[in-house]
């Protein structure tokens, strides 16, 4: 399967501020990657479908103002929390959809702790 | 609305002990089910995909099979190192690949 790496893989920041998550196929060319946010002992939840050289499509109740997606190129994708709040603290996952295969790989998260 | 419900939340067997978890699912129209394993802190690995009813698949002590309404997990005689949570997800038709989940039962596997 496609090997996926997340950077960082915590960050603590102040509320207020804003943290980029970088996610990136190292060894995949990634057309399509998908960001989720997962808290402690609940489902992964999708936040949004990142398509390279397009615009990212949100779920439904996800501000796409607050968390801005860009893909710039098939192996790296990135989330932007902007004006972090303690709410949004969480674990957020991104991965790489292989469509040859219709399977999804998973980066190894993000841990995001806002003060 | 596509659901995933999995059961149980929690299991604890020891070592060689074989066990079932179960994943039941509501979709319009399944594209393909897929499991999951997670360890505390990663992100989930990838285990099986099944398309369709009858469809079994075997990796290891893992083997998935898949009817109309669920699908297994079974694991036959654990590791410790099988500990993890188990993720269940189901893609629907004309849904972009995107997969709805499960919250996942968390196995301990004790000597």
């Amino acid at each position: 399967g496609a090997v996926v790496s997340q950077h960082p893989s915590r960050v603590i920041c102040k509320s207020g501020t804003s943290v980029k998550i970088e996610c990136r196929s190292l060894d995949f060319q990634a057309t399509t990657m998908f960001w989720y946010r997962q808290f402690p002992k609940k489902s992964l939840m999708l936040m949004a479908t990142s398509n390279e050289g397009s615009k990212a499509t949100y779920e439904q109740g996800v501000e796409k103002d607050k968390f801005l997606i860009n893909h710039a190129s098939l192996t790296l994708s990135t989330l932007t929390v902007t004006s972090a709040h303690p709410e949004d603290s969480s674990f957020y996952i991104c991965s790489v959809l292989a469509f040859s295969y219709n399977e999804q790989f998973f980066g190894p998260g993000t841990r995001l702790t806002v003060l | 609305e596509d659901q995933v419900t999995q059961s149980p939340e929690a299991l604890r067997l020891q070592e060689g002990e074989s066990s079932s978890l179960n994943c039941s699912y509501t979709v319009s129209g399944l594209r393909g089910l897929f499991w999951y394993r997670q360890d505390p802190g990663k992100g989930p690995e990838f285990l099986f995909t099944l398309y369709s009813a009858g469809e079994e698949k075997e990796k290891e002590r893992l083997k998935a099979t898949l009817t109309k309404k669920e699908s297994f997990l079974h694991i036959t005689a654990p590791k410790p190192e099988d500990s993890a949570t188990y993720l269940c997800a189901v893609q629907a038709t004309g849904t972009a690949s995107k997969l709805t989940f499960g919250t996942g039962t968390r196995l301990q596997v004790t000597l």
